[in-house]
């Protein structure tokens, strides 16, 4: 059973270019959620993705983009790169249950680290 | 969100057992406690979780303090590989914006060989 997977590993940009990082979730799972881990912090959440809508936004700009797909998978955006955003971008997934949130597992997969140059 | 504090980091000796605790002073009745740790060069990965009562699992044990002002995640023998950082957060599975986890800075785990 293949856990999350995330692409690519690593990623080199410069200021103002875009990027696209993605994600694949565990299997079974249907809800997808993204973190920013700047070095020697937490994760911080950027926004999670339900049934292809954004449910749950965290405290990051427009720059800030997602998408989830038919299959559950997921892309996050970032537009108009900044040095500040060379992080760690981790992908987390979840099964949203009738009963709600706040108590399921979640999934990380191992990260894409993006480096702004 | 209710806040955490964790000591920055531990040490402690392999084949020891290990007690990381957690303060939670404005826990509310409704405030899940959840552990994740993260191994080095790997993403936070899921060790347990409790409400009121002491929580027993593969990985760890989660011993809750009878006020819910503070808990201790125990390792009951230390290896190597739980060398981590292990991160201490509270979900209210009743209030929005329960999705997401709040992660803090957590406890950098060290183990001596």
């Amino acid at each position: 059973d293949a856990g999350v997977t995330q692409s690519p590993t690593h990623l080199i940009k410069t200021r103002g270019q875009q990027v696209t990082l993605r994600c694949s979730p565990k299997s079974g799972h249907d809800t997808v959620s993204w973190y920013q881990q700047a070095l020697g912090q937490g994760p911080q959440f950027i926004f999670q993705y339900y049934e292809e809508e954004e449910r749950q936004r965290g405290n990051f700009p427009d720059r800030f983009s997602g998408h989830q797909f038919p299959n559950y998978s997921s892309e996050l955006n970032v537009n108009a790169l900044l040095l500040g955003d060379s992080a760690l971008y981790l992908c987390a997934s979840s099964l949203t249950t009738s009963g709600g949130q706040g108590l399921e597992k979640l999934f990380f997969g191992s990260g894409t680290q993006l480096s702004v140059l | 969100d209710a806040k955490t504090t964790q000591p920055n980091s531990m040490e402690s000796n392999e084949e020891e057992p290990v007690h990381l605790p957690c303060n939670h002073s404005t826990i509310s009745g409704t405030d899940y406690i959840h552990w994740y740790r993260q191994l080095p060069s790997q993403g936070p990965e899921y060790v347990i979780h409790g409400l009121t009562s002491n929580v027993n699992n593969r990985m760890a044990s989660l011993a809750i303090a009878e006020d819910r002002k503070s808990s201790t995640l125990i390792l009951h023998r230390a290896t190597l590989r739980d060398a981590a950082v292990y991160y201490c957060i509270l979900r209210d599975p009743f209030n929005f914006g329960n999705e997401k986890l709040t992660f803090g800075t957590g406890t950098r785990l060290t183990i001596i060989p």
